[in-house]
């Protein structure tokens, strides 16, 4: 797997945009962005994956530079229950069959 | 769907006793994937099976470490004898194809005492 850098933890205010950057300069043509998050005592949940297009759902949005170097993952009004750790993976899913983890992201929403 | 399911929810051992973790993945998933979640080392992969097979049990860290999958709805991480440097959160998630998206479980809270 490509390798990405996240910075270690981010505070972001209740009801405001969270922007979350990750860097994936030697990413591949065919690697897909997989934005996954993990909230105290749970299990990791998937929020949203792209190729190069900007993509949107119901949990967050993804931006993806032009060159796919790095992206953004924003959740638009983050709540106390964002709080949590943010996992950029970069992957080829016709490819790699698993999913390797780093350190991701600590978010806190601050009331 | 029930999602993942994993058991127990948490697992209090003594030293050199036999630890057995169990999973349900999600019905029709082809993929299952064990994890060992700790403070110091983070989510680490163990191993993971395709159609039940085990495809790459590299992350496995010792021969105290086992894994089975004898049908497409269980599996089971042994561990045997279990140290206390093994006590971590363990995880189980599965996925429906190559590639996709995965879904964990709870997780197993195991303290080796």
């Amino acid at each position: 797997d490509a390798k990405t850098t996240q910075p270690t933890s981010m505070d972001c205010a209740e009801g405001r945009a969270a922007n979350l950057p990750c860097n994936h300069s030697t990413i591949s043509g065919n690697e897909y962005v997989y934005w996954y998050r993990q909230i105290h005592s749970q299990g990791p949940q998937y929020i949203i994956h792209g190729l190069k297009n900007n993509e949107t759902n119901e949990m967050a949005s993804l931006i993806i530079t032009e060159d796919r170097k790095s992206s953004t993952l924003i959740l638009p009004h983050a709540t106390l229950r964002d709080t949590a750790v943010y996992y950029c993976i970069v992957r080829a899913p016709n490819r790699d069959d698993k999913i390797i983890f780093g350190k991701g992201t600590r978010l806190h929403i601050l009331p | 769907d029930a999602g993942v399911i994993q058991s127990p929810r948490h697992e209090v051992t003594e030293m050199g006793q036999e630890v057995t973790l169990r999973c349900k993945p999600i019905s029709g998933h082809d993929y299952l994937f064990w994890y060992r979640q700790t403070m110091m080392r983070g989510l680490e992969l163990l191993i993971y099976f395709n159609n039940n097979v085990p495809i790459d049990d590299s992350g496995m860290p010792e021969d105290r470490f086992s894994a089975k999958m004898p049908n497409a709805s269980f599996s089971t991480l042994k561990i045997q004898p279990s140290e206390p440097r093994d006590s971590a959160v363990y995880f189980c998630a599965s996925s429906l194809l190559r590639g996709e998206k995965l879904f964990f479980g709870s997780g197993t809270q195991l303290s080796v005492l």
